[in-house]
């Protein structure tokens, strides 16, 4: 079946760790995105990629960074920079049609002490 | 980008219709209004979306008012599996655009 894995769903780290979030869809979807959810609160958008090899900053951008080296892998880092780096990480895609809808994967939920 | 404005939370009775609303009073001309839900610890998931007229499918039924400064998500006949968030978000036409999500709306189904 088509769709978007997110791996891990739960992860770990301690304070000033770098650590990486994969997001993988076999959809052939051109766009890719990323979103953070706090406890309560709606999705912010973090980065989203248009096309391979390029992205854009979303509305949080600070703390961290990503690539899209592939058409299938849209991997996001949560540097240390990032001062609240705890919360549940969204990832997404859609097709090229102008309408096609957002899917979403099943989040990782990051925790860092 | 323009916004939508949703009430925080609704409840609902089981098997009774819930109309759930939303504001977008700066929508452009070109802006499709678009619905997803949102069930506890997953990601949101597609309900249904318009442009002018009203659409329906086999999830819910969207109602646009004709100044398409407002619309409302319907739910026919509640159940508990619909207790989730609803978003409400609009979508320019053309190229792929940044995808913003308020708040929503919370839903609770009473048994």
């Amino acid at each position: 079946d088509g769709g978007i894995t997110q791996s891990p769903k739960y992860l770990f780290r301690k304070e000033g760790q770098n650590v990486t979030l994969s997001c993988e869809q076999n959809l052939n979807h051109d766009a890719m995105y990323w979103y953070r959810q706090d406890p309560g609160q709606g999705l912010r958008l973090i980065y989203y990629s248009q096309i391979v090899n390029d992205f854009q900053k979303g509305d949080i951008a600070e703390g961290y960074s990503v690539s899209r080296e592939k058409k299938e892998s849209f991997p996001l880092t949560v540097t240390s920079a990032q001062k609240n780096p705890t919360a549940f990480y969204l990832c997404a895609s859609r097709s090229r049609n102008e309408n096609s809808p957002l899917h979403f994967g099943n989040g990782t939920r990051l925790t860092v002490t | 980008d323009a916004k939508t404005t949703q009430p925080n939370s609704m409840e609902s009775n089981e098997e009774e219709p819930v109309h759930l609303p939303c504001n977008h009073s700066t929508i452009s001309g070109t802006d499709y209004i678009h619905w997803y839900r949102q069930l506890p610890s997953q990601g949101p998931e597609y309900v249904i979306h318009g442009l002018t007229s009203n659409v329906n499918n086999r999830m819910a039924s969207l109602a646009i008012a004709e100044d398409r400064k407002s619309s409302t998500l319907i739910l026919h006949r509640a159940t508990l599996r619909d207790a989730a968030v609803y978003y409400c978000i609009l979508r320019g036409s053309g190229g792929y655009q940044k995808v913003t999500f308020g708040i929503g709306t919370k839903l609770q189904v009473i048994p």
